[in-house]
């Protein structure tokens, strides 16, 4: 059963602390990216990773940190630098080809709805 | 100007219309365009993606492309209440990074 899988669905952060959100993709899919979403808004890019062990910022970077040590991995780590975390987050993944075709289509995790206390 | 727009709406059709959805861009080396949906607390949903110039149809969905007036559409025929959605305009950018560009989304409420 393939997807992209992101957990834990709902993670309350108290001041202060860091918290990690996990992405794990079994598509074989060599760029994944991950966004987030406030109400009422579209996606803004924080990070994106087109081949394991390299990454590069994205709209909304600060305050954020990733890895990506594995090509079926990209966590997303939320700082406390990041003073206003609530938001959701969505994973996403592609495969990378040339020619514009339906291989660029992005496909989503189902997120993770985060919430500072 | 934003790179991606969108009228935010609601766009309130009667079950059963047309609804037509637009999306405008700045970036004119674009080449892929993306149309997503997305429930209320869920994430976005893939519908069609177009990158040549004209129609794409699908079902009830049909997406249409002007690169000369920089404008992609979404028209939904025999509109349901089960459309009633956030739909989201996305575009590859012409840097060849993979990163898509998104609009704010365009709420559909189909009224039965």
């Amino acid at each position: 059963d393939g997807g992209i899988t992101q957990s834990p669905k709902y993670l309350f952060r108290k001041e202060g602390q860091n918290v990690t959100l996990s992405c794990e993709q079994n598509l074989n899919h060599d760029a994944m990216y991950w966004y987030r979403q406030d109400p009422g808004q579209g996606l803004r890019l924080i990070y994106y990773s087109q081949i394991v062990n390299d990454f590069q910022k994205g709209d909304i970077a600060e305050g954020y940190s990733v890895s990506r040590e594995k090509k079926e991995s990209f966590p997303l780590t939320v700082t406390s630098a990041q003073k206003n975390p609530t938001a959701f987050y969505l994973c996403a993944s592609s495969i990378l080809g040339g020619p514009p075709t339906s291989t660029d289509t992005q496909y989503f995790g189902p997120g993770t709805r985060l919430t500072v206390l | 100007q934003k790179e991606v727009e969108q009228n935010s709406g609601p766009l309130s059709v009667p079950e059963g219309a047309i609804a037509s959805l637009n999306c405008t861009y700045s970036d004119r080396g674009s080449q892929s365009f993306f149309w997503y949906r997305q429930y209320s607390g869920k994430s976005p949903e893939l519908i069609m993606f177009i990158y040549s110039n004209g129609d794409k149809e699908d079902g009830r969905f049909t997406a249409q492309l002007n690169k000369a007036s920089q404008y992609v559409s979404l028209l939904i025929r025999d509109s349901q209440p089960s459309d009633s959605a956030t739909y989201l305009c996305a575009l590859l950018g012409s840097s060849n990074t993979g990163k898509l560009i998104f609009g704010q989304g365009t709420t559909l409420q189909v009224k039965p």
